[in-house]
């Protein structure tokens, strides 16, 4: 069946250091993969979007690649810093089907 | 712009009864999706309305029901609730519907209402 796994459930890093969240994805149809950074309280805050016919995009301090030969997915943050902490999810959108399946998530903590 | 606001932000119900969850797109979004978030599932899609029509569905009883009005603000419905049903509901919203490409579309999400049933 569809699923989006996450490698580590856990990510801690040091303040000022890039983090790298890993995720990987089975449905090779799926077209359309996104990130969420969720803190506590909130809803999922979109970070950044990427379509299957792009293997790398970049935002403001964050870069998603995808290697669609693996079926893996990555969410990179330059110069981490105390305000990232938080859980990261990552999803995929097959084909026209109106959902979107989300990975368990990655805690990522920041350490002063 | 305001984001996609959802009411109440709390409640607490008991077995057997009922609730309705309420839900304010991003304005000019027509698309609004609802998601159900659990410590032990997840995030796991409900469904998904766009012009006040039930495009998509997810694996859920039918006692989860929804709608959409024709201002695009949408409500949920759980009946004869379960302790199993405790969990944060989350409404998103996006321009075209994640039905077709979303590229520059993408879901934006609410902060929830969290359903705690006794």
């Amino acid at each position: 069946g569809e699923s989006v796994g996450l490698h580590l459930p856990t990510l801690s890093v040091q303040e000022g250091d890039n983090s790298i969240i890993n995720c990987a994805y089975s449905n090779s149809a799926s077209d359309y993969f996104i990130w969420y950074k969720q803190e506590s309280g909130k809803g999922p805050q979109f970070i950044i979007d990427i379509r299957s016919n792009m293997d790398k995009r970049q935002g403001q301090r964050v870069t998603v690649l995808l290697n669609k030969t693996v079926k893996h997915l990555s969410l990179q943050i330059a110069a981490t810093q105390p305000g990232d902490s938080a859980v990261y999810f990552c999803a995929e959108k097959g084909g026209n089907t109106g959902k979107l399946i989300f990975g368990q998530g990655t805690t990522l903590q920041v350490k002063p | 712009k305001a984001g996609v606001t959802q009411t109440p932000r709390y409640l607490i119900k008991t077995r057997g009864q009922q609730v309705t969850l309420s839900c304010s797109p991003i304005s000019g979004h027509r698309s609004v999706s609802w998601y159900q978030q659990t410590p032990g599932q997840g995030l796991q899609f409900l469904f998904e309305y766009f012009s006040e029509t039930q495009r998509n569905k997810g694996n859920f009883p039918g006692r989860f029901s929804g709608r959409q009005f024709s201002n695009s603000r949408s409500e949920m419905n759980v009946s004869t609730l379960e302790l199993g049903d405790s969990a944060l509901y989350l409404c998103a919203s996006s321009l075209r519907g994640t039905g077709y490409t979303s590229y520059n579309s993408p879901l934006h999400f609410g902060n929830g209402t969290r359903l705690t049933v006794t």
